[in-house]
């Protein structure tokens, strides 16, 4: 079974703080993923990685970077934080194209901002 | 409007009741993903299908491409099936669009 652990099931950071997130796959995927969920408007994208040390953006990047320095870790950076990135964090990882594999999930890190 | 729109967004069933989840796009697609989440947060694949209908066990996922519509059903319901029931789409590489979820409650 597909493996993707999540470093935090929850994490409090203060305002301006630089806060990292990270998640290992261990089936050797090709592509990761990085997701917030919010209330209301499901799960957005904020950065895939098709390969070591590629990156894309998604949707809402803003105030976000990513590092993905070896194949199995994703790094989610939140350079100063913000309150309005208290949310729910999901990394997910999948193989070759999406469009064919599914993504495998983490359990997601519930991270407030204060 | 959503790309990917679902109803309905609760759901409150008794153990035993069949339940309907429905899906519709406005997109097209490759696949569809019917996903489960339970509290907690952790989500796991339940279906991914591009055409017809699929099953495992108790749970049925169906689409119809013409229609842009797919829907889950879940028969004889128990509580350990309360979850949030997410629908996405595959659209191209990479870019996949995710439904707000059904929330559902089954009570003994």
């Amino acid at each position: 079974d597909v493996k993707v652990t999540q470093s935090s099931r929850y994490l409090v950071k203060r305002t301006g703080e630089k806060v990292f997130l990270e998640c290992v796959q261990d089936m050797d995927h090709e592509n990761m993923f990085w997701y917030r969920q919010d209330p209301g408007l499901g799960l957005r994208l904020i950065y895939f990685s098709y390969d070591v040390k590629m990156k894309e953006k998604g949707d809402i990047p803003e105030g976000y970077s990513v590092s993905r320095e070896k194949k199995e870790r994703f790094s989610l950076i939140l350079e100063s934080a913000s309150t309005n990135q208290t949310s729910m964090y999901l990394c997910a990882s999948s193989s070759d194209d999406y469009s064919n594999q599914p993504q495998h999930f983490g359990d997601g890190t519930r991270l407030s901002i204060l | 409007k959503n790309e990917v729109e679902q109803s309905p967004q609760n759901l409150t069933a008794q153990e035993g009741e069949f339940i309907t989840i429905n899906c519709s796009y406005s997109v097209g697609i490759s696949a569809l993903h019917w996903l489960q989440q339970h509290p907690g947060g952790g989500i796991v694949s339940l279906f991914m299908l591009s055409s017809g209908k699929k099953k495992h066990g108790r749970l049925i996922a169906t689409i119809n491409i013409q229609e842009k519509h797919s829907s889950l059903h879940i028969t004889a319901s128990h509580p350990r099936d309360s979850a949030v029931y997410i629908c996405a789409v595959s659209g191209g590489y990479q870019k996949v669009t995710f439904g707000i979820g059904t929330k559902l409650q089954v009570i003994p």
